[in-house]
Formats: C-alpha cells, sequence, structure tokens
C-alpha cells in the first residue's frame, strides 16, 4: 500500500497568513492526489482534485501543487472559516489511503 | 441536489453483526463506484471498501477482509455494508462517498454524514 505522510500535524496560524501543509507519498503517485477539509462533526470535503485542480465552488484562496511524491496545499490569505482538519488522499492505486491529518487552529 | 444518506449505525456487542445502508440521490447511482470510509474517534479517515458496479468488482482494507462485505442494489440507489465479527477497533463513523470511474482515477467528491458504530459490552 502507498504511504501518505502529511506535515505538520497541526498548524497554528494568524487571519491573513499564507499557510502550506505537504503531503509526501511513499512512491510515486503522478498528480493523483487529493486535498479535503473537515470540520469537527461533519463529513470530509472535496478541495483539490488532480494535485492542482480547484474543485467547484471552493474559494480561491486554495491551491494545490506538485506530482510524483511530494505534494503541497496552501492557503493564501487565512480566514476563520479555514479552521478545520485537512487529509491528502492518494487515488493512484488501491487502496486510496488518506494522510493522518493536519489539524489548522486559527490563533 | 447530489446527496447520501446513511444508516444502521448503532451499538453492538464485540462478536456481533450490523448492517449499513447509505441512500443515494440526485446522481445515476449506476454511473458511480461507492466507497466506505470510516473514522474512528478522534482519528484520521480510513478507506474500508469499494465497489465498483453491481458485477461484483468489490475491494477490502486488509483490517475487514473476511469480516465485511458491501454490495449494492442499483434499482433503489443503495449501498451497503455487512459488518460481521465486530471488534471494539471497529468502533467509528462510517461515512459512504461516490466516485467517478473511467480509464483514469478519479477522488471520492461527495460524502455522506456519516453513521456512528459502537462495538462495546
Amino acid at each position: 500500500d502507498i504511504q501518505m505522510t502529511q506535515s505538520p500535524s497541526t498548524l497554528s496560524a494568524s487571519v491573513g497568513d499564507r499557510v502550506s501543509i505537504t503531503c509526501r507519498a511513499s512512491q510515486s503517485i503522478s498528480s493523483w492526489l487529493a486535498w479535503y477539509q473537515q470540520k469537527p462533526g461533519k463529513a470530509p470535503k472535496l478541495l483539490i482534485y488532480k494535485a492542482s485542480s480547484l474543485e467547484s465552488g471552493v474559494p480561491l484562496r486554495f491551491s494545490g501543487s506538485g506530482s510524483g511524491t511530494e505534494f503541497t496545499l496552501t492557503i493564501s490569505s487565512l480566514q476563520p472559516d479555514d479552521s478545520a482538519t485537512y487529509y491528502c488522499q492518494q487515488y493512484n492505486s488501491n487502496p486510496y489511503t488518506f494522510g493522518q491529518g493536519t489539524k489548522l487552529e486559527i490563533k | 441536489e447530489v446527496q447520501l444518506l446513511e444508516s444502521g449505525g448503532d451499538l453492538v456487542q464485540p462478536g456481533g453483526s450490523l448492517s449499513l445502508s447509505c441512500a443515494a440521490s440526485g446522481f445515476t447511482f449506476s454511473n458511480y463506484a461507492m466507497t466506505w470510509v470510516r473514522q474512528a474517534p478522534g482519528k484520521g479517515l480510513e478507506w474500508v471498501s469499494d465497489i465498483r458496479d453491481s458485477s461484483g468488482s468489490t475491494l477490502y482494507a486488509d483490517s475487514v477482509k473476511g469480516r465485511f462485505t458491501i454490495s449494492r442494489d442499483d434499482f433503489k440507489s443503495t449501498l451497503y455494508l455487512q459488518m460481521n465479527s465486530l471488534r471494539a477497533e471497529d468502533t467509528a463513523i462510517y461515512y459512504c462517498a461516490r466516485y467517478y470511474y473511467d480509464s483514469s482515477p478519479y477522488p471520492f467528491d461527495y460524502w455522506g454524514q456519516g453513521t456512528l458504530v459502537i462495538v462495546s459490552s
């Protein structure tokens, strides 16, 4: 199975900050990577697919980059509503594995 | 509007069985693969099982293989997960989600709200 490792595990930043979360795959997954946002008590929500494509309705402050084994989710100007846990997921090959999550807190 | 509504979660004793359902609406169910993902309390997301279509193309995580069975009824637009020989470590919120499939892979683009399974004596 492909292992996905996210860093950092927790992140605290202020409104307006630019923040980045990294996801590394144990082997190449081309660009078959998704990012999800999960708020407490809610289901995950797809933000980014194919490493850098923004899902419809997702604010433009979210962006993704990377290919192969290293990927980044960036929020260009952090908003209070962005407080959540973010997960990466590879869907290059079964099983479609998730990273362990990054909890983003607003200072 | 795409909707996925899970049901069937409950408190069950170790060794017991439970059947989960996921009722889909707002899209052509038969055109999509379906999946179950679980989340133990305070933990991350764990993929559980996939079903591509009613012909029987299924996949299971090693942690549930031989104990869980995924199935679907395209006429009822419903996904199922039969869970047998339940263990304490199966305690989790179980989410169903859909994904499209063809020659390229696709992510899970819609998720249900989840149903809670607690395995405890």
